[in-house]
Formats: C-alpha cells, sequence, structure tokens
C-alpha cells in the first residue's frame, strides 16, 4: 500500500472548518483513500473514503486532487468533540486484497474555543 | 446496532498469569481483526480472521494467541506477557476481509503486565 504523509499537528477554532492535508503521491490507480480518526482513549473511527471522485457524508468531505496524489478531509464546523488524531490510510482492495489498514502517524487536530 | 464490545476495559496481569481478552460483534460481520497499539503511537495489525479461520498473522510471538470461538465473537489469549506487551488492545471488525467498507473498532483493552 502507498505511503502516506500528513502534518504531525493542526489547529482549529471552533466553528471554522478544518481542513487536513495528506499527501499520497505514490498512490496507484486502484488504491482507495480512507480517513479513521481516533479521539483520546477510544477506538478509531471511520469518517469516509474515496477513488476518483470528491465524497461527502453526515461528518466530513473528502476532496482527492485529479492526479490522485493528495487529499483533503474537510470537518466543515469543527466543534471540540472532533480534537482527535486523524489517520489517512491508502490500500487496495482488487485482486483480493485483505482489508488491511495499515495506520500512518497521523494528524493530530485541536479544536480550540 | 453497530457496537463492537471489549472486556475487560482494564486488565493487569504478572508476566506468569494466563489472561483471555474478549470481542463480541452482532453486526453480522465475517471479519474480525486484533491490533495493537503503544502509547503515542498508531494501532498496529496483528491478527485477521475471515470466516472463523485466521488469515493473516502478523508475525506475532506466540505468547499471544487468537481464537475466533464462532462468527460474533473473537478472544485473544495472553500468556508469558513481557512488560513491553502493555498496550491498548484493539478489536476490529468488518462485513468481509475483502470489500471496500469500514471497519468498526471496539473501545479496546488496556493491558498492563507487571
Amino acid at each position: 500500500d502507498a505511503k502516506t504523509t500528513q502534518p504531525p499537528s493542526m489547529d482549529c477554532a471552533e466553528g471554522r472548518a478544518a481542513n487536513l492535508p495528506c499527501n499520497h503521491s505514490t498512490i496507484s490507480g486502484n488504491e482507495y483513500v480512507y480517513w479513521y480518526r481516533q479521539i483520546h482513549s477510544q477506538g478509531p473511527q471511520y469518517i469516509i473514503h474515496g477513488l476518483k471522485n470528491n465524497e461527502t457524508n453526515e461528518m466530513a468531505s473528502l476532496i482527492i486532487t485529479e492526479d490522485r496524489k493528495s487529499s483533503t478531509l474537510i470537518l466543515p464546523h469543527a466543534t471540540l468533540r472532533d480534537t482527535a488524531v486523524y489517520y489517512c490510510i491508502v490500500r487496495a482492495l482488487e485482486g483480493g486484497a485483505t482489508n488491511k489498514l495499515i495506520f500512518g502517524t497521523g494528524t493530530l487536530l485541536a479544536v480550540q474555543p | 446496532d453497530t457496537e463492537v464490545t471489549q472486556t475487560p476495559k482494564h486488565l493487569v496481569m504478572g508476566m506468569t498469569n494466563k489472561k483471555s481478552l474478549k470481542c463480541e460483534q452482532h453486526m453480522g460481520h465475517r471479519a474480525m481483526y486484533w491490533y495493537k497499539q503503544k502509547a503515542k503511537k498508531p494501532p498496529e495489525l496483528m491478527f485477521v480472521y475471515s470466516y472463523e479461520k485466521l488469515s493473516i498473522n502478523e508475525s506475532v510471538p506466540s505468547r499471544f494467541s487468537p481464537e475466533c470461538p464462532n462468527s460474533s465473537l473473537l478472544n485473544l489469549h495472553l500468556h508469558a506477557l513481557q512488560p513491553e506487551d502493555s498496550a491498548l488492545y484493539l478489536c476490529a471488525s468488518s462485513q468481509t476481509d475483502r470489500d471496500p467498507y469500514e471497519q468498526y473498532f471496539g473501545p479496546g483493552t488496556r493491558l498492563t503486565v507487571t
């Protein structure tokens, strides 16, 4: 699976949009981009995933660049409860690939009041 | 019900003890996973079970012994652990181990080996 690079930490003001970048310049055509987050002392929580197109759900939006070498997770109105470590994970599913998550070091998002 | 439960929440054991961690899900998922997470580090995959059969062992020492007695239950048997095995042990499940959908994680068991 392709390696991802994320900033170690970011701050965001409560109520503002949080934009978390992820670089995956070696991604191949069959690899998906997944985002999970882990609030302190809890298990990781799935947020969103995508292949080529931008995606939106009730939690967040995922913007993938046209060349797929980077993506941005957007939390539209951050709250204090969104303070967590956010993990960007790239993995392939074709060819019978096992649903194996390889976590990188992630970005610690601190939402400030 | 999208919940994965893990018991116990906390466990303290000596290096000569034998203990077990338990994980349960009732979502009809056929893939279940054990991860280990050391403090301030990301989770690391240990084992994958698919349709109650072990499909991946990430070179985990034999003092960790997984078991999947049925499609809803996953155990991790611990024996002769070392202090460096102290960590948060996370269980997860997904529909299968071959789909694009999410893994659901439990809250974890925080293990301390003395």
